[in-house]
């Protein structure tokens, strides 16, 4: 069975400071994961995914996740906070494809971003 | 591009009402998915369906139904509305294994 725990559930940095958010997963098999955005009041985005080619994953707006089998995390970080950044970050393990896809969400970082 | 559409986006029912949520999709998309969001909760699967015309339970199905009309549209049904059932419902797609689109979400309050 598959799970995913956010190691913190709200991280507060200064504009310009760098951001990481952290992510552990458990999983009988070579995962997939994910990092979500969610904007207040808004529906979730796909911010990057990790799907067993490079460890290093790139995302949209300068985020970016290493993945590491031996310690089982998938952080989240970006050199430099943006004020646009604040908002709730979710990390997401896949279920199986023949399980329908289904996905396990961490328990959600929410981000504040200070001037 | 629409992509994941929901309806309504705001609902207050009264406790024992019924309701349906809406949600359609015009990415083509097989696999269709129901959370619910609660705070410190992330998300959690209410139903889900991985092609047209099959559905299964996700983690929460108790209390709900769902109808996967065709392959753009999938609804949850509550028959007899609780307090406990107070959420933000969001409905996504994906194709494979591919990540999923989500909607906007639908905000429903219970009293």
């Amino acid at each position: 069975a598959q799970s995913v725990t956010q190691l913190d559930s709200h991280v507060s940095v200064s504009e310009g400071t760098p951001v990481l958010l952290r992510c552990n997963y458990s999983s009988s098999y070579s995962p997939s994961l994910f990092w979500y955005v969610q904007h207040p009041n808004k529906g979730l985005q796909l911010l990057l995914k990790y799907t067993s080619a490079a460890t290093l994953v790139k995302g949209i707006n300068g985020f970016e996740a290493e993945f590491k089998k031996s310690e089982t995390s998938f952080h989240l970080t970006k050199p430099s906070a943006h004020m646009s950044d604040a908002a709730e970050y979710f990390c997401v393990v896949s279920g199986m494809v023949n399980q329908g896809g289904k996905l396990i969400f961490g328990q959600g970082t929410e981000l504040s971003v200070k001037p | 591009n629409a992509g994941v559409t929901q309806t309504p986006k705001f609902q207050v029912l009264k406790t024992g009402q019924s309701m349906t949520l809406q949600c359609a999709q015009d990415m083509n998309h097989n696999s269709m998915y129901w959370y619910r969001q609660d705070p410190g909760m992330g998300l959690r699967l209410i139903y889900y369906s991985a092609s047209e015309g099959t559905t299964d339970k996700g983690e929460v199905p108790n209390g709900y139904n769902v109808s996967r009309l065709n392959k753009r549209e999938f609804s949850l049904r509550l028959e007899s509305a609780a307090p406990s059932q107070t959420s933000v419902y969001f409905c996504a797609s994906s194709y494979g294994g591919q990540p999923q689109h989500f909607g906007d979400g639908t905000r429903l309050s219970i009293l």
